[in-house]
């Protein structure tokens, strides 16, 4: 069955620093991967995507994700984090009939 | 061009009584999937139904929950007689396309059940 881990429940980054956030999947086919952002009491907003191709994908706000293929991985980066980046962040492959399958979602939380 | 759209945004309920959740996906996408998320968890996967149609069900609990997508009018979550463990936000997602695509999702109805 598919899965998708994201080992930091929490982390704390100063402004202006660069943010890696960590994901790793279990799937058996070629993934297809998403990165979510949520702000509280918010719906979840499409950070990016990879389907194919390219395995650095750039996407909204600044944010990027390399997929490598050999580490199960999927990590995103910003090479420097705004205080307005406070959220929480979701990984997620999709798998079956469309569905997709998250991970439990790190934390964000930036310091001035 | 609206996003997907829920409501209510907020919905208490007492224990026993009935919740109904609505979901209007964004134009043009004939796709919708409940997903449900608990405190300090991700989202889980509950349904993904077409117009008329139930794809997948594999999420749904087996009892007190149901999903229709009509012909006509939004897309309903139904929950008989809730329990203080349904308090949950519960999001729906809309595509355009079956896989691969992306989810487009709604603000969300925050369920609270005393």
């Amino acid at each position: 069955a598919q899965s998708v881990t994201q080992p930091d429940i929490h982390i704390t980054v100063s402004e202006g620093a660069s943010l890696e956030l960590r994901c790793n999947y279990s799937y058996g086919a070629t993934p297809y991967l998403f990165w979510y952002v949520q702000s509280p009491g918010q719906g979840l907003q499409l950070l990016l995507k990879y389907f194919s191709g390219d395995t650095l994908v750039q996407g909204i706000k600044g944010f990027e994700a390399e997929f490598k293929r050999s580490q199960s991985s999927f990590n995103l980066r910003k090479p420097s984090v705004h205080w307005s980046d406070a959220a929480e962040y979701f990984c997620a492959v999709l798998s079956g009939y469309s569905t997709l399958t998250f991970g439990k979602g790190t934390m964000l939380l930036v310091s001035p | 061009n609206a996003g997907v759209m829920q409501n209510p945004r907020h919905l208490v309920r007492r224990r026993g009584q009935e919740a109904r959740l609505r979901c209007s996906p964004m134009k043009g996408h004939s796709h919708v999937y409940w997903y449900r998320q608990l405190p300090e968890e991700g989202l889980k996967f509950m349904v993904y139904l077409q117009k008329e149609n139930i794809i997948d069900e594999s999420g749904m609990p087996k009892e007190r929950f149901s999903a229709e997508f009509p012909k006509e009018g939004p897309s309903i979550l139904r929950i008989q007689q809730v329990v203080r463990g349904d308090s949950a936000a519960y999001f729906c997602a809309s595509s355009p396309l079956r896989e691969p695509n992306e989810q487009f999702f709604g603000p969300g109805t925050r369920l609270t059940v005393l």
